[in-house]
């Protein structure tokens, strides 16, 4: 139990694209997501956290109107790379927080993004 | 903002020889987490410490919170080739975010 999964695993695209990256809690409900951006050999770096019903929340210099996210449900969260730049190829990788569990998070697969 | 300082970065053992890595920090933390990473995946949930002075096994891997919530270290026992990859500390904080150390690249010599 407790599978997150993310679509597409890796996708490429064309600066000035726009990408629109998936994170799904497969066997139980998230209330909570978050999203993490890993350069190579690089640690995870939180971007934000996704919020099922209500505005995403973004740490200090991540910019919110380029990296769009959407939780409509409790089960899926949307990461939104708007204007794609090269400087934007990366790991993408989200994590859910179990509704049931005391807050414990479960890591999805990883998206790799990259921009040409 | 919090940061968590891991070292080694980097470690080449042989194949059998113990391993040990710690984590500090500036900030206290109410859960510490280890993960271990692969390449090309997200990381997966060694172990998860909850309470300062804990120690929990997991198999051939031990780790303990320090006493100040500070701190932490991991140890893998007679390591195997399938050990390979990269550990990560991580802190939990009270709103559940969770920041991430930079991580210690395990290397096992033939």
């Amino acid at each position: 139990g407790a599978v997150v999964s993310q679509h597409p695993s890796w996708v490429i695209c064309k600066s000035g694209t726009s990408v629109k990256i998936e994170c799904r809690s497969l066997d139980f409900q998230a209330t909570t997501m978050f999203w993490y951006r890993q350069f190579p050999k690089q640690s995870l770096m939180l971007m934000a956290t996704s919020n099922e019903g209500s505005k995403a929340t973004y740490e200090q210099g991540v910019e919110k109107d380029k990296f769009l996210i959407n939780h409509a449900s409790l089960t899926l969260s949307t990461l939104t790379v708007t204007s794609a730049h090269p400087e934007d190829s990366s790991f993408y990788i989200c994590s859910a927080r179990h509704l049931g569990k005391s807050g414990e998070q479960y890591f999805g697969p990883g998206t790799r993004l990259t921009v040409t | 903002g919090q940061q968590l300082n891991q070292s080694p970065q980097s470690m080449f053992i042989q194949e059998g020889e113990d391993v040990s890595m710690n984590c500090t920090s500036s900030s206290i933390f109410n859960t510490w987490l280890w993960y271990k990473q692969e390449p090309g995946e997200g990381p997966v949930l060694l172990i998860a410490l909850y309470k300062a002075g804990e120690l929990t096994s997991n198999g051939r891997l031990t780790a303990q919170f320090g006493i100040t919530r500070k701190d932490s270290f991991l140890n893998i026992s007679a390591s195997i080739p399938s050990d390979v990859g990269i550990y990560f500390c991580a802190g939990q904080l009270r709103d559940d975010k969770i920041i991430f150390g930079k991580g210690t690249r395990l290397h096992i010599l033939p």
